[in-house]
């Protein structure tokens, strides 16, 4: 039972470079979610899902670009990164709203 | 808005020893959810403990329990004969309804350091 997988683990990006972080899950859920961590602060939620075909605009989404064409699947595009960007990036699925999430293991991306 | 505070940033404590993590939070809701989040060092977070505020009962899981205050609007996460791998940082969420959907409100966190 692989839960919530991230790709990369490590990234680090030159300014104005894009790339996607890839996030699959095997639980079948339904909701979705990307956040980032600054260090010493909490989560702060980028986009998230709540179905395929459906995604919306969290607390912090400029820069930032999502889709969800597959339930298992939401990849989180950076465009354009700038160092404002460095952070720790978590995927997480739920099967509703108001249950437990369930993370992958982070991508710690830095931007040069 | 609906506002999730831990005043404690740091903690520490010896192994064996019970620790008390607290969390406050602000919401005009009658219904929400509340969560603890642990984060070890190794970074994937997981679920601790889980309470729904209709429920008057404090919710319980081994030697994690809460303290659930409703009126006062407090949720403090009680860790009894505390372990080495209960070093991590600490996480209170809320869930609620703002406007029409649900939201999903973070603390910055505790750091809990267990020490031998």
């Amino acid at each position: 039972n692989a839960g919530v997988t991230q790709t990369p683990k490590f990234r680090i990006l030159k300014i104005g470079q894009s790339m996607t972080l890839q996030c699959a899950q095997d639980m079948n859920h339904n909701y979705m979610y990307w956040y980032r961590q600054d260090p010493g602060m909490g989560l702060k939620l980028i986009y998230y899902s709540v179905g395929a075909g459906i995604t919306d605009k969290g607390e912090v989404p400029n820069g930032y670009n999502v889709s969800r064409s597959t339930t298992e699947d939401f990849p989180l595009r950076l465009e354009l990164a700038a160092p404002s960007q460095t952070s720790v990036y978590f995927c997480a699925s739920s099967y509703r709203l108001t249950g437990e999430l369930f993370f992958g293991e982070g991508s710690r991306l830095t931007v040069l | 808005a609906q506002t999730v505070t831990q005043s404690q940033p740091e903690m520490s404590v010896q192994e064996a020893e019970t620790v008390t993590l607290s969390c406050t939070y602000d919401t005009s809701e009658s219904n929400y959810y509340l969560f603890w989040y642990k984060q070890p060092p190794s970074r994937q977070m997981i679920l601790v403990i889980r309470q729904e505020a209709y429920k008057q009962q404090n919710a319980t899981e081994n030697r994690f329990s809460v303290n659930f205050q409703k009126a006062a609007k407090s949720f403090s996460l009680k860790i009894s004969d505390s372990q080495l791998g209960d070093t991590a940082m600490y996480f209170c969420a809320f869930v609620g309804r703002a406007d029409s959907n649900y939201q999903l409100i973070w603390g910055a966190g505790t750091k809990l350091i267990i020490k031998p």
